[in-house]
């Protein structure tokens, strides 16, 4: 158990659909990190918050927004959902940011049906 | 900008052998390295890391890599291998800079009895 917790654990959905995944970091960790996992893209990184703040944008569509609330859980909203946002979301946290060598914690992922 | 490359998306082995998964960097930074393994509908777990210390790096479960500069490599190995170490195996990289990780496509291990 990595301590870092997401949900739900799966999630099936429509076409044009809205969802909400979260995530509550391992205590004490300030930084989360949202990666999408499929077959044919691998794991590709989304976004980054740190405390709060936006760090770093990956390969995250407009349609998609996250946020870090001050307990520093955080949210992965998806919008105007396609077949091809079918996906396992996974969040992870570390402790740090920037120059470290924290490394990522994982957590079990959630994964995204969209029928 | 950083990159991994893992070379064989799937690599076999029998019970008892020699495991090696290769991961090629590039980095125009000294980098930290990580080796992560996932579970059939698991999140990631980290194996082991690669911090500017010892080149030779132990980790959990019997596995090992090894950091070449001079290569960019940083290639797992476990001299024996387990059926419960059938897993998929992820090489990323990170440097100092603020950059975030940059996972490889990843390498499926098959343990055979």
């Amino acid at each position: 158990d990595s301590g870092v917790t997401q949900t739900p654990k799966h999630l099936i959905t429509a076409t044009g659909q809205r969802v909400t995944l979260r995530c509550s970091p391992r205590s004490g960790d300030l930084s989360v990190y949202w990666y999408q996992q499929s077959l044919d893209q691998g794991l590709q990184f989304l976004i980054h918050y740190y405390n709060g703040e936006e760090r770093a944008k990956g390969n995250i569509l407009e349609r998609f927004s996250a946020q870090q609330f001050p307990d520093l859980h955080s949210e992965l909203n998806l919008s105007s959902l396609e077949l091809g946002d079918s996906a396992l979301y996974f969040c992870a946290s570390s402790a740090g940011q920037g120059a470290d060598t924290y490394e990522q914690y994982f957590g079990p992922g959630t994964r995204l049906t969209v029928t | 900008a950083q990159s991994v490359t893992q070379l064989g998306s799937h690599v076999s082995v029998s019970e008892g052998a020699l495991v090696l998964l290769r991961c090629n960097y590039s980095s125009s930074v000294p980098p930290y390295l990580f080796w992560y393994v996932q579970y059939p509908n698991q999140g990631l777990q980290l194996l082991l890391k690669y911090t500017s210390a010892a080149t030779l790096v132990k980790g959990i479960n019997g596995f090992e890599a090894e950091f070449k500069k001079s290569e960019t490599s940083f290639h797992l190995t476990k001299p024996s291998a387990h059926m419960s170490d059938a897993a998929e195996y992820f090489c990323a990289v990170r440097n100092n800079y603020g950059q975030n990780f940059v996972f490889g496509p990843g390498t499926r291990l098959s343990v055979l009895p």
